[in-house]
């Protein structure tokens, strides 16, 4: 089983709709989970973090439940430019020594016109 | 004044060549990375240094040979090279903090033929 798990896509969707990603990961002493955002041949960037009480940047929200090692992003009101590969990762406890990165597969978005 | 910058952007070379990709970074950070990207566009960790220090080594073969001059560069030297290598190569630096974000290079496109 991968330690960061999400669903493949694509995800095909119209402008303006709203569409909701979802990832899992297996290690319960995670400390810090973000998604980030590919684009095609392009490096990863940051697209936000991801805190337990939730947060939300513009159009996009998202949110972390520990207890079911579960995190989620929103995004509403989808333009083209969101057309990206969106990446769940998890940094692991490693107490300290390093700030490792966890890559879910990430999941492909495509916003049709 | 490119944060993370990594060289070549291409290489294309055949089987069994050695070969290096170089890695500069100019955010102070004091950790650097190098992630592998598959065909299946998952990305995996392969090393993390710390301070020109080895902290992750990912069961990654030892004809892959990471080098750390000063804390600023990361290259990764391949020996034998294999077709299976054939590949996205992205260096990226971070603080040693975790939670923080990681800068990704462009990518280093290698294909073995």
């Amino acid at each position: 089983r991968k330690e960061v798990e999400q669903d493949p896509g694509p995800f095909n969707v119209p402008e303006g709709a709203t569409v909701a990603f979802n990832c899992t990961y297996s290690n319960s002493a995670s400390q810090s989970f973000f998604w980030y955002r590919q684009d095609c041949r392009k490096e990863p960037k940051l697209l936000m973090s991801v805190y337990s009480s939730g947060n939300e940047d513009g159009r996009f929200t998202a949110q972390l439940n520990r207890a079911s090692q579960y995190i989620s992003l929103l995004i509403r009101d989808s333009k083209l430019s969101d057309s990206a590969t969106y990446l769940c990762v998890v940094t692991p406890n490693y107490g300290g020594a390093t700030n490792k990165l966890i890559f879910g597969t990430g999941t492909l978005l495509a916003v049709q016109p | 004044d490119t944060a993370v910058s990594q060289t070549p952007k291409y290489l294309v070379t055949q089987m069994g060549n050695d070969k290096s990709i170089k890695c500069e970074q100019n955010l102070g950070h004091d950790t650097m990375y190098w992630y592998k990207q598959d065909s299946k566009k998952f990305l995996k960790i392969m090393f993390s240094y710390n301070n020109k220090e080895l902290i992750i080594n990912e069961t990654v073969p030892n004809r892959f040979s990471p080098k750390s001059p000063d804390k600023a560069h990361l290259n990764l030297h391949i020996n034998s090279l294999e077709l299976g290598d054939s590949a996205v190569y992205f260096c990226a630096s971070s603080p040693l903090q975790v939670g923080t974000e990681a800068f990704f290079g462009q990518g280093t496109r290698l294909t073995v033929v």
